[in-house]
């Protein structure tokens, strides 16, 4: 099976646009995750989709959105663009559970200018 | 809350011998815990599960112990190698069936 995939790998964008990354998950796996991943810090849960509906929220502003397409796709959107918001973002699924195993994405990084 | 410890530190450790890296946890007994490798920019891989009635789980070099009376989790790299040098993270779910991760130990073998 094709692992999980993300596009774009890197992007650079400035302060105040905004940003759509995308995710495709392991075929027949329902949940998606996002987490933000910063230089010395550990993985930061944003949100999780399961069946086109968010079912967990970490603690990350509004600014922060996404949604689930029918066939399990996602995309993560970030407005308004500041320069904290500079990380790895990584893409994850698993089959049911929120809380199965984890197959991560290879990431995309992106650069606020 | 319920928190995950891993040693912040980087572990450095000579080829050849057992690195042994740890993941406390607090105020909750997880019914499984969960071990990712993670090499610099790219997303973590997972490893090994170990549920909570299993005292220790192997695969390959790699072995993980679950001691939930000190709320602890080791994770055993025997023979160790300079490729597997990358960061180790290990992860549970709460009662709230939320993920929580460590913020991961930074393994160096040297040659």
């Amino acid at each position: 099976k094709a692992g999980v995939t993300q596009t774009p790998r890197y992007l650079i964008k400035t302060r105040g646009q905004q940003v759509t990354l995308s995710c495709s998950p392991i075929s027949g796996h329902r949940s998606v995750s996002w987490y933000q991943q910063t230089p010395g810090q550990g993985l930061q849960f944003l949100f999780e989709y399961f069946s086109e509906t968010q079912r967990n929220k970490g603690n990350f502003p509004g600014r922060f959105s996404g949604r689930q397409f029918s066939n399990s796709r996602s995309e993560m959107n970030v407005s308004t663009l500041e320069l904290g918001d500079s990380a790895l973002y990584l893409c994850a699924s698993s089959l049911d559970r929120f809380t199965d195993t984890q197959y991560f994405g290879p990431g995309t990084r992106l650069t606020v200018l | 809350s319920q928190k995950i410890e891993q040693n912040s530190e980087a572990l450095n450790i000579q080829e050849g011998k057992t690195a042994t890296l740890t993941c406390n946890y607090t105020n909750y007994s997880p019914a499984y815990l969960q071990w990712y490798r993670q090499d610099p920019g790219r997303g973590p891989v997972f490893l090994l599960l170990i549920r909570e009635n299993e005292k220790e789980k192997r695969k390959e070099r790699l072995k993980v112990t679950f001691d939930t009376t000190l709320k602890q989790s080791l994770f055993h790299i025997t023979a160790s190698q300079p490729a597997d040098s990358a960061t180790y993270l290990c992860a549970h779910s709460d009662s709230n069936y939320q993920l929580i991760w460590g913020a991961g130990t930074k393994l160096i073998i040297k040659p």
